[in-house]
């Protein structure tokens, strides 16, 4: 089975500050990673994706995230936040077992809120 | 030119009352997921169907019922709707040979 713990439920910041959401994940086959935004009353929207390859990824809206395999992390960053990054942040992992994906799970989010 | 569309967006019901969401996908994808979000925000996958066959089935009561005419459709039923129903739920697709899931805008349910 598969689990996704996002380490802090609410990151309060201050615009241009740099910012760090921290994701990791427990799996016993290798999984692909994601990360979504959801803004206020919205649906989620991916902001970027680990499938293979550069353990450094980047996103949209100026975010990356770097896969790191011996600490099972997936830390999404942002070097400069705008009061618009205000959201809710989820992880989600979806196994890989070869020939098939698994359903995506998802952790239970982290708040960003950027204040003036 | 909206790629997953839910209808409605909000839904309010009385307690004991039959309601169904909609959703279309035009992405051409072959699975598609109903999730349910909680008031703390939290995601869980209720049913997957691919290519209108019902793959998953995540320990939903019997209340829930998803439909899909077609491989563009994919309608959830509640019978009987609880309190304890209340929450967004929010329909999502993918390609069978893609990684990533698109998600619609959400349906917020509210049981009074």
């Amino acid at each position: 089975a598969q689990s996704v713990t996002q380490l802090d439920s609410q990151v309060p910041v201050f615009e241009e500050a740099p910012v760090e959401l921290r994701c990791n994940y427990s799996s016993s086959v290798s999984v692909y990673l994601f990360w979504y935004v959801q803004y206020p009353n919205q649906g989620l929207q991916l902001l970027l994706k680990y499938l293979s390859g550069s353990t450094l990824v980047k996103g949209i809206n100026g975010f990356e995230a770097e896969f790191n395999k011996s600490q099972t992390s997936f830390h999404l960053r942002k070097p400069s936040v705008h009061i618009s990054d205000t959201a809710e942040y989820f992880c989600a992992v979806r196994p890989n077992y070869g020939g098939s994906q698994g359903n995506l799970i998802f952790g239970k989010g982290t708040k960003l809120s950027v204040k003036p | 030119d909206t790629a997953v569309s839910q209808t409605p967006k909000y839904l309010v019901t009385q307690m004991g009352n039959d309601k169904s969401i909609k959703c279309e996908q035009n992405l051409g994808h072959d699975t598609m997921y109903w999730y349910k979000q909680d008031s703390k925000k939290f995601l869980k996958i209720m049913f997957s169907y691919n290519n209108k066959e019902l793959i998953i089935n995540e320990t939903v009561p019997n209340r829930f019922s998803p439909k899909s005419p077609d491989k563009a459709h994919l309608n959830l039923h509640i019978n009987s709707l609880e309190l304890g129903d209340s929450a967004v739920y929010f329909c999502a697709s993918s390609p069978s040979t893609g990684i990533e899931a698109f998600f619609g805008q959400g349906t917020r349910l509210t049981v009074v």
